[in-house]
């Protein structure tokens, strides 16, 4: 499967815990966008990453967000001390170059439920 | 801040009908702008997207047209079909994308 990856597909959470979402970009991609969708809204943006940079994170929370993108492995969005409104579903993009117009790739999403 | 908006939550068309999706943005920067389909439990696929130097592209039944004066464009299914029901994302791109916050077709046979 040559598309993006990510996991878990649901991840059950209680409210103080850490969320740990993981997406594998398109082979050949080096560009990582994060996306949040809450029930009944559209896609907010999030975070835009390149590998081991952080390019533009002016939609993330100030507090407990954060996003990496490593030289090796999968980027990683984290949420500390999760809470009710985190939950959400949350889908990864991949493009090969930034300024890419022919349309993002996105991946299936992790929905994430806090209890 | 929404620099990207689709004001109609839902759409319903007869099958064979036109469907219209609208979207204004208000980012004048925006260079590309791009439609995409959303079924559920899966992530949006990529559709169709025109340049801000044009203001019509077409690709089989769909056909996207842009209003620069305006900041508006839209997008025109004909003919509809049931297969086409979903939720379409308008999204505009400088440096990254940004999205409004959907349409949910509805095509009734």
């Amino acid at each position: 499967n040559a598309g993006v990856m990510q996991n878990p597909r649901h991840l059950v959470r209680r409210r103080g815990q850490e969320a740990r979402l993981r997406c594998s970009p398109m082979k050949g991609h080096s560009h990582v966008y994060w996306y949040r969708q809450l029930p009944e809204e559209g896609l907010k943006f999030m975070v835009y990453l390149q590998k081991e940079n952080i390019i533009d994170e002016s939609g993330m929370p100030k507090e407990r967000f954060s996003a990496e993108f490593p030289k090796e492995g999968p980027s990683i969005l984290r949420i500390q001390q999760v809470v009710r409104g985190d939950s959400a579903a949350y889908f990864c993009a991949s493009s090969p170059r930034q300024g890419w117009h022919y349309g993002y790739t996105f991946g299936s999403g992790t929905r994430l439920t806090v209890v | 801040d929404q620099q990207v908006k689709q004001n109609s939550p839902s759409l319903s068309v007869q099958e064979g009908r036109i469907s219209i999706l609208n979207c204004d943005y208000t980012n004048s920067m925006f260079d590309y702008f791009l439609w995409y389909k959303k079924y559920p439990a899966e992530g949006p696929t990529f559709l169709i997207s025109i340049s801000s130097i044009k203001d019509k592209n077409e690709d089989g039944r769909f056909t996207v047209f842009l209003n620069k004066s305006a900041k508006h464009l839209s997008l025109h299914i004909v003919p509809s079909q049931p297969g086409d029901s979903a939720v379409y994302f308008c999204a505009a791109s400088e440096a990254d994308m940004r999205f409004g916050a959907g349409t949910r077709l509805t095509v009734k046979p």
